[in-house]
């Protein structure tokens, strides 16, 4: 099945700074990535996501770049702020093993002001 | 209010007692599915249905049934809980066709004795 790889585990970046997540996925097959931002004690939330027709997308401070023919996967966010620390999880999926998401371990994302 | 909910939010049990962890969701969505959180092992699929009467294993689905007669509702059961199923437990949901994003529960923490 789909084997998704996430790093760095935890990242420490001070407030104003950028931040970087990336992703490798196993299967060639796979066609949408949704990256999921979990702070602490609630539940994962869909920050963004990417379909495998398109090589990168913005929403204000956050991007994801998607590179298909290498398998991999970031997470950009720029200015970071506090209220930006939480862990974020990348997932990949296809239909054809159920459009289940198959998810990174997770990055531990803390912002020092 | 577009939601999925979870009950209950917190389990303590013992070994050997069957317990059932419901889930429902008001989004007519095909898909749910269950995850366990561990730490440092991401979010990890227990079972998944993409429709009524329709279920099928994830990757840890060793000690969980689930059942899928209503299209709203997905409970998880556990019938002779375990130690080692002491986790955090989210149900999900999402549209099948497209793809759209995937709505978490609150969460279930569940402490095995």
């Amino acid at each position: 099945g789909e084997n998704v790889e996430q790093h760095p585990s935890t990242l420490s970046v001070q407030e104003g700074d950028s931040a970087v997540i990336k992703c490798t996925y196993s299967d060639s097959a796979s066609n949408y990535f949704p990256w999921y931002k979990q702070e602490l004690g609630k539940r994962p939330q869909l920050i963004i996501d990417i379909r495998s027709n398109v090589g990168e997308k913005k929403d204000q401070r956050i991007a994801v770049t998607l590179n298909k023919t290498a398998k991999h996967f970031s997470l950009h966010i720029t200015e970071t702020q506090p209220e930006d620390s939480a862990v974020y999880f990348c997932a990949a999926s296809n239909s054809n093993s159920g459009y289940a998401l198959n998810f990174g371990k997770g990055t531990s994302l803390l912002v020092t002001p | 209010e577009a939601q999925v909910t979870q009950n209950p939010r917190y389990l303590i049990t013992v070994t050997g007692k069957k317990l059932t962890v419901t889930c429902s969701q008001n989004m007519n969505h095909e898909y749910m599915s269950w995850y366990r959180q561990d730490p440092g092992l991401g979010l990890r699929q227990i079972y998944y249905s993409m429709n009524v009467e329709v279920t099928d294993k994830g990757d840890v689905p060793e000690g969980y049934k689930v059942s899928r007669k209503e299209k709203r509702n997905f409970p998880l059961i556990l019938e002779s809980p375990s130690p080692n199923q002491t986790s955090l437990y989210f149900c999900a949901s999402r549209r099948l066709q497209g793809w759209d994003e995937q709505y978490f529960g609150p969460g279930t923490r569940l402490t095995v004795t």
